[in-house]
């Protein structure tokens, strides 16, 4: 069964840090690309980056460049967030998900979608 | 950047009706690139549609998407009481994804 388990969530003061994981199991986790979406109180679904499965790639959005480092350890099957300088407003429930980028069937051009979903790690930033 | 608009942003609709959410785009996007999720009240999201049409493995066939250009929409035919969700559209564009703000469906 494919699964990823969030974890590392946690109560931070504003301008500390922290890091999330993200275990990964029952699939070949260093032939996916990888990313992190976060949903605060109540709102929708942001974006916040992604890691390509060979980690030569990564992006991020750009309201939070600067502040965010996805990483990954294929040898361990783990996807990584490292979050600094954190405010009240990055209060929310993480998600890691697998990012498929699959070729259509004439091969002219790929899909991007997120397949699969953790359950989510909360972090709660407040003094 | 693009921006997605997603209406209306509530619809209470009885079992057995048809719900029809649209997800409008700012400017003209790949079909490829759009895709729809689920997100149940207190639970993970759950993909439903990639590609803009293409049912997720295991999405039942009452779910469709379709659209082209700016507009895309996801068809709900004959909704249950399970479908009560909140819908997101999202957008893969130049290394960059981005979520609509959701249409949340009500089943009476």
């Amino acid at each position: 069964e494919v699964q990823l388990v969030e974890s590392g969530g946690d109560l931070v003061q504003p301008g500390g840090s922290l890091r999330l994981s993200c275990a990964a199991s029952g699939f070949t986790f260093s032939r996916y690309s990888m990313s992190w979406v976060r949903q605060a109180p109540g709102r929708g679904l942001e974006w916040l980056a992604s890691i390509k499965h060979d980690a030569s790639e990564e992006h991020y959005v750009d309201s939070l460049k600067g502040r965010l480092t996805i990483s990954r350890d294929n040898a361990k099957n783990y996807l990584f967030l490292q979050m600094s300088s954190l405010r009240v407003e990055d209060t929310a429930v993480y998600y890691c998900a697998t990012l498929r980028i699959s070729p259509a069937a004439d091969g002219y051009y790929y899909f991007y979608y997120m397949e699969v979903w953790g359950r989510g790690t909360t972090v709660t930033v407040s003094s | 950047e693009i921006v997605l608009t997603q209406t209306p942003g509530t619809l209470s609709l009885s079992p057995g009706e048809r719900a029809t959410l649209s997800c409008r785009a700012s400017q003209s996007v790949a079909s490829n690139f759009l895709a729809w999720y689920q997100q149940k009240l207190g639970q993970t999201p759950r993909l439903l549609i990639y590609g803009a049409s293409i049912r997720a493995t295991d999405i039942l066939d009452r779910f469709s998407g379709s659209g082209s250009g700016t507009d895309f929409t996801l068809i709900i035919t004959r909704v249950e009481p399970e479908d009560s969700a909140v819908y997101y559209c999202q957008l893969y564009d130049r290394s960059q994804f981005t979520f609509g703000p959701g249409t949340t469906v009500e089943i009476k």
